[in-house]
């Protein structure tokens, strides 16, 4: 089975302070992604990185960055947080080829962070 | 750009009825996929089902099976015999094709099977 983790399912921090989210899969996916899960906004992009130390902006980068310096790993970074930001993170990989995986994405459990 | 439309906020039916979520999507593609996902309460995201654009037959997957109208770009859900387990929100998908894997995603649909 494919197992998508993060490096944690809650976090509190300040406004203004530097955070990391941490999200690894162990099934040699090429495509990894960050998302954020709001109340009636469904999952939007933030960030999609489909190879080491490749990276595309999504919808909503703004006040967000991302490093891959391997594989496995793909890190999001909130520079400097703000309260707008408190929402529920999502992480997710895929194959980059097509076939019978067909695209799939698989999930982490989720990371839910709460700036004040 | 794509977009992907769920009406229906909340849904509710008895456990072993049927009950089917509505999708809409809106592109100038003709090759792309779409996806259900379903997130049960505080689990992980997984797959429910996924339709070439390309292939005229709806797919299935046991309970699951999907109406797909790509004139009408639509792409409706359908639930059979539904179970508790069933219970969670509902994801609508789009993905170009392949070297774009990004998605899409609707709103989401949360669903509440009662016993």
């Amino acid at each position: 089975d494919v197992k998508v983790t993060q490096s944690s399912r809650y976090l509190v921090k300040r406004t203004g302070e530097k955070v990391f989210l941490e999200c690894v899969q162990d099934m040699d996916h090429e495509n990894m992604f960050w998302y954020r899960q709001d109340p009636g906004l469904g999952l939007r992009l933030i960030y999609f990185s489909y190879d080491v130390k490749m990276k595309e902006k999504g919808d909503i980068p703004e006040g967000y960055s991302v490093s891959r310096e391997k594989k496995e790993r793909f890190s999001l970074i909130l520079e400097s947080a703000s309260t707008n930001q408190t929402s529920m993170y999502l992480c997710a990989s895929s194959l980059r080829s097509p076939g019978l995986a067909g695209g799939e994405q698989y999930f982490g459990p989720g990371t839910r962070l709460t700036v004040t | 750009a794509q977009t992907v439309t769920q009406s229906q906020p909340e849904m509710s039916v008895q456990e072993a009825e049927t009950v089917t979520l509505s999708c809409t999507y809106d592109t100038s593609e003709n090759n792309y996929y779409l996806f259900w996902y379903k997130q049960p309460p505080s689990r992980q995201m997984i797959l429910v089902i996924r339709q070439e654009a390309y292939k005229q037959q709806n797919a299935t997957e046991n309970r699951f099976s999907v109406n797909f109208q790509k004139a009408a770009k639509s792409f409706s859900l359908k639930i059979s015999d539904s179970q508790l387990g069933d219970t969670a929100m509902y994801f609508c998908a789009f993905m170009k094709d392949f070297g774009n894997e990004k998605l899409t995603f609707g709103t989401g649909t949360r669903l509440t099977i009662i016993p």
